[in-house]
């Protein structure tokens, strides 16, 4: 079984920082999974990524397969990007679609 | 957003009674999953279905039961319910390439009293 490790577990920051959050697997896997939890409970899909880098707007997700780890960016924070990130990695190989998710980072950002 | 509905939002119920929370998508999507999510734990899967009464167990399912006997629905049912099952549940269907990206619905906040 895929165990996910994410860090750190909160995090504040003031507008405008440069923010990083860490996530560490165990298993070699395909792909890797980055999710936003809006506080008020709504969960969004914000990257799929196999290899590389992924840049959406302000948020950029980085992957290294070798060391099983990846990072979520976010350049220029803002206090609406206060939410939880979630990292998750696929289970059983990912063949159903069953992903494992990490407990989150919780990010708040100060104006 | 992949049309997926949850109800109810909310409910309170008592310990021992049972409970069915429904999971309603508009896209045709043959997988779904119900997760829990808990304060200091990542959303853990209970029951997942990859077609109509094609369901399978997750890593936490003692306590709950699924059924899926339309593509659009799928329902967890809690057969008594305990206060360990105090949770918010939520939906989700994948899609995309190899099944890979998961959408979920909005929650539903259950407390067991």
């Amino acid at each position: 079984k895929n165990e996910v490790e994410q860090s750190p577990q909160n995090l504040t920051a003031q507008e405008g920082e440069f923010i990083t959050i860490n996530c560490s697997y165990s298993v070699g896997i395909s792909a890797l999974h980055w999710l936003q939890q809006h506080p008020g409970g709504g969960i969004v899909s914000l990257f799929m990524l196999s290899s590389g880098k992924k840049k959406h707007g302000r948020l950029i997700a980085t992957i290294n397969i070798q060391e099983k780890h990846s990072s979520l960016h976010i350049t220029a924070s803002h206090p609406r990007d206060s939410a939880v990130y979630i990292c998750a990695v696929p289970n059983y190989g990912g063949s159903q679609g069953n992903l494992i998710f990490g407990k989150g980072t919780k990010l708040s950002v100060k104006p | 957003d992949a049309g997926i509905t949850q109800s109810p939002r909310h409910k309170v119920t008592e310990t021992g009674t049972p409970v069915t929370l429904r999971c309603h998508q508009t896209e045709n999507h043959r997988y779904m999953y119900w997760y829990r999510q808990d304060p200091g734990h990542g959303l853990r899967l209970i029951h997942y279905s990859y077609g109509v009464k094609d369901t399978d167990k997750g890593e936490v399912s003692d306590g709950y039961s699924v059924s899926r006997s339309k593509t659009e629905d799928f329902l967890l049912t809690l057969e008594s319910a305990t206060s360990s099952q105090t949770s918010v549940y939520f939906c989700a269907i994948s899609r995309g390439p190899e099944r890979r990206t998961q959408y979920f619905g909005p929650g539903t906040r259950l407390l067991v009293l």
